[in-house]
């Protein structure tokens, strides 16, 4: 049972660059999310969605795209990489089950733009 | 006013110690209520889980929930150096499709 697995790790983009973050989730959970990290800011939403198909914009959707074709996978998509987009990117799938709640988060993706 | 204000610390205990770590929130919808774990560049991970308001007890940690204040803890005793990470509080509302984060208190505890 993998979890949430996040690639790459590491990736360096020029300005401008466009890239896909890649997420996918062995769980069957229909809740995915994205979210980024900045130092002090605590993690933001980006994009989520409730199940494949269905996506929709969180607090700071600028500057990225999301699809969801499959319960699986949920990628997200930078065009014209900007600097404000240097960041730690972090892919969750929400469960609920019971008396149980909780959100499982991938190991992250630390992106660079230079 | 931000959703949720956490102190950032740096906290620095010596092992042994009882750590207090605190949250406070403005928006009285919140019913969720999660602590989480994150070491050096790992993803978080959760730690504690409440629902609406009380005490939760998991081994050395304990979650409380005070709604009529606007307030959670997570109180962590025998302090242990592999405890030493940044803790994030998250909440949200029932029904809801975003957790708001703290910004994390970083914690160390010296052997």
């Amino acid at each position: 049972n993998a979890g949430v697995t996040q690639t790459p790790k590491f990736r360096i983009l020029k300005i401008g660059q466009s890239m896909t973050l890649q997420c996918t989730q062995d769980m069957n959970h229909n809740y995915m999310y994205w979210y980024r990290q900045d130092p002090g800011m605590g993690l933001k939403l980006i994009y989520y969605s409730v199940g494949a198909g269905i996506t929709d914009k969180g607090e700071v959707p600028n500057g990225y795209n999301v699809s969801r074709s499959t319960t699986e996978d949920f990628p997200l998509r930078l065009e014209l990489a900007a600097p404000s987009q240097t960041s730690v990117y972090f892919c969750a799938s929400r469960y609920q089950t019971g008396a149980n709640y909780g959100y499982t988060f991938g190991s992250g993706t630390r992106l660079t733009i230079v | 006013q931000k959703e949720v204000e956490q102190d950032p610390g740096p906290l620095s205990v010596p092992e042994g110690a009882i750590v207090s770590l605190n949250c406070t929130y403005s928006n009285s919808a919140f019913q969720y209520f999660m602590w989480y774990r994150q070491y050096s560049r790992k993803g978080p991970e959760l730690l504690m889980y409440t629902y609406s308001s009380g005490n939760k007890e998991d081994g050395r940690f304990t979650a409380q929930v005070d709604k009529s204040s606007k307030y959670i803890s997570l109180f962590i005793r025998d302090s242990q150096p592999s405890d030493s990470a940044t803790y994030l509080c998250a909440m949200s509302a029932s029904g809801a499709n975003n957790l708001f984060f703290g910004t994390g208190t970083r914690l160390t505890v010296i052997p």
